[in-house]
């Protein structure tokens, strides 16, 4: 069965560095999204991805954040110069309707900032 | 604005039914979503129903919609001890597939 794969799954940085966290979303989908989870807290939005641009973010998703799809099947969040509070478990998520239907996510990436 | 409310908790014994509720304030929303989490894990899919229905059977699994109530169900049938995970409730609105999560019920299956 196709799935959403995400690389690492987890990463250790120190405060002040740059993460990139990477996914490989299924091949077909063309919708593309990031959540985060807060240990103990509640599933995050953070933005979606459509035709190649932003479709939509929350306000979470300031300018220390990015997403990029360099090829044509991975799509990447960066996260310029991480925070204490970045620490999280960042989901990537991939749909071929939006959200019309199902919403396949990967395992996770979990980030800790030291 | 949007949220979406579940109970943390659930214990039951293995072989009973378990059921899962969930309510969400957004009258607009098209599709919501059962989720499951296991330990150390990602968000597994396990339903979804579109609002125009009221309910959706798959397998040992039944999701009830009541939207006048804004209320959200998910039955499981002859609970086993492998369903013991936390379970969210998720709903859109938008095309664009922004989902809103419950903070999910911890479901704890006792043999």
């Amino acid at each position: 069965e196709p799935e959403v794969t995400q690389t690492p799954s987890h990463q250790v940085t120190q405060m002040g560095q740059e993460v990139i966290l990477r996914c490989v979303p299924i091949s077909n989908h063309l919708y593309f999204y990031w959540y985060r989870q807060i240990l103990g807290q509640k599933v995050e939005f953070l933005v979606s991805f459509y035709n190649n641009e932003i479709s939509e973010k929350s306000e979470i998703f300031d300018d220390q954040f990015s997403v990029e799809r360099p090829d044509g099947s991975n799509f990447t969040l960066k996260i310029r110069s991480t925070k204490l509070e970045d620490s999280a478990m960042y989901f990537c998520a991939s749909s071929e309707y939006g959200g019309a239907g199902e919403l396949f996510f990967g395992e996770g990436s979990r980030l800790t900032v030291l | 604005g949007e949220d979406v409310e579940q109970s943390l908790f659930l214990s039951v014994r293995e072989g009973d039914s378990s059921v899962i509720n969930c309510t969400y304030t957004d009258s607009s929303s098209t599709y919501l979503y059962w989720y499951k989490q296991e330990p150390g894990a990602g968000l597994q899919l396990l339903t979804y129903i579109f609002s125009n229905m009221d309910m959706k059977q798959d397998q040992r699994l039944t999701v009830l919609l009541n939207k006048k109530d804004k209320h959200l169900s998910l039955r499981i049938a002859d609970t086993q001890t492998g369903d013991s995970a936390i379970y969210f409730c998720a709903e859109t609105r938008n095309q664009g597939g922004k989902l809103i999560f419950g903070q999910g019920t911890e479901l704890s299956v006792k043999p």
